[in-house]
Formats: structure tokens, sequence, C-alpha cells
């Protein structure tokens, strides 16, 4: 399966400021997704990135918030923009590799 | 959208014992997956269901991919301490994306 990087592992931000997440597989894949996870919850996907093209966003996350970057097949960012504590969760990437989908091993953000 | 209910939300066992998990949907699922994620880490893999009725081991991890298409189970046995974390299901519909359970909250006595 894939192996996935993902940087930074955790970062503290100061309110209004903005945040960039780095995502590096070692293959190359179609599709990458991103998720949010909120303390103590469950995983929910942001947006699906594609090569190419503009990302796909989930119902409740927009493009203005949250813009990603998808410059090749094995490489995506996502920018958590004009930060609020409310952002303050973990972010992942996931791509789909093998039986099933890989995930990095997240960053976990705190805005104060 | 799709959503799946998870239960029990958490569970303390005893080392030893074994462990039943379920995940039911509302809508119909095309694959089932397990995860355990570990404090600090992404999701990790355990199982995946592709059909109807599989029913997979892994280890002591057996986990079935229920015959309505809409519910799914992980039972791990004889648990021990390195079992403890929370473990999400995962299924996806018509589209390549997975929706995630509430999960379920293990921890292990000795």
């Amino acid at each position: 399966s894939a192996v996935i990087s993902q940087k930074p592992s955790r970062d503290i931000c100061q309110r209004g400021t903005s945040l960039t997440i780095q995502c590096q597989v070692d293959s190359q894949v179609t599709m990458m997704f991103w998720y949010r996870q909120q303390p103590g919850q469950s995983l929910t996907l942001i947006a699906t990135a594609n090569q190419g093209s503009e990302a796909t966003y989930e119902s409740g996350f927009v493009i203005d918030k949250f813009p990603i970057s998808r410059p090749n097949l094995t490489f995506s960012t996502l920018t958590v923009s004009n930060m609020s504590p409310e952002d303050s969760s973990i972010y992942l990437c996931s791509v789909e590799s093998g039986r099933g989908y890989t995930f990095g091993s997240g960053t976990r953000l705190t805005v104060v | 959208g799709q959503q799946l209910n998870q239960s029990p939300q958490s569970m303390f066992i005893q080392e030893g014992e074994d462990v039943s998990m379920n995940c039911t949907s509302s809508s119909i699922f095309n694959t089932w997956l397990w995860y355990k994620q570990d404090p600090g880490e992404g999701p990790v893999l355990l199982i995946a269901l592709y059909k109807a009725g599989e029913l997979t081991s892994n280890g002591r991890l057996t986990a079935q991919f229920g015959i309505t298409r809409k519910d799914s189970f992980l039972n791990i046995s004889a648990s021990i301490p390195s079992d403890v974390g929370i473990y999400f299901c995962a299924g996806t519909g018509t589209a390549s994306k997975l929706t995630f359970g509430t999960g379920t909250r293990l921890q292990v006595t000795l």
C-alpha cells in the first residue's frame, strides 16, 4: 500500500493566520482526500483533490476557507485560511491504495 | 448524506476478553472497512470487506459484511493491552469516498 508523508505533524497558530499542510505520496494516485477530525470526533471528508482540476468540496466546506492544490500525482496541499479556534482539529490526507484507503499521520492544529 | 452509526461508543474490558462492535447504515454500502487509530496517528486499516456476506479474519480480528449491505461487525478475540485505541468503521457507497462511523473507544485493563 502507499506510504504518505504529511507535514507539519503539529502546529500552534494565531487566529487570523493561515497554515498550509503538505501531503506527499510515494506513488502516483489519481485522487487524494483531505479529512478533518475535530477533538474527540470521527473523520469528516473536506474535499477530494484531482490533478489538473479543481478540488471537489463536501457540504459545509468551501474553497475560500480550505484552498487545495494538486500540482502533480504525488503531492497535494491543504490551506486552512483565516483561522479561528474552531479550526483546531487534526487534518489528514488519504489515498486509495490496494484494498483500502491509506492515511497520513495527520497534522494536529491548535489555533490560539 | 450517508451516515454510519457505530456502537458501542466505548468499552472497558479485561485483558483476555473478546470484543464485539458493529456499524449500521440507513443506506447501502459497497465496501466496509475497519480502522484503528492510536493517539497522534492516522487511522490504520485492519480489515477490508467487498462482498455482502463476506467474513474475513486478520489474526485475532474478524469482520463481516452484512447480507443487507447496511451493516458490519468487528470482533476481537482474547484482547491484549495493545488493542487499546479507537476503532472506526468506514464505508463507500456509489462514490469513491469514505464515510466514517462515530468510533468505538476501547480500553483494556490488566
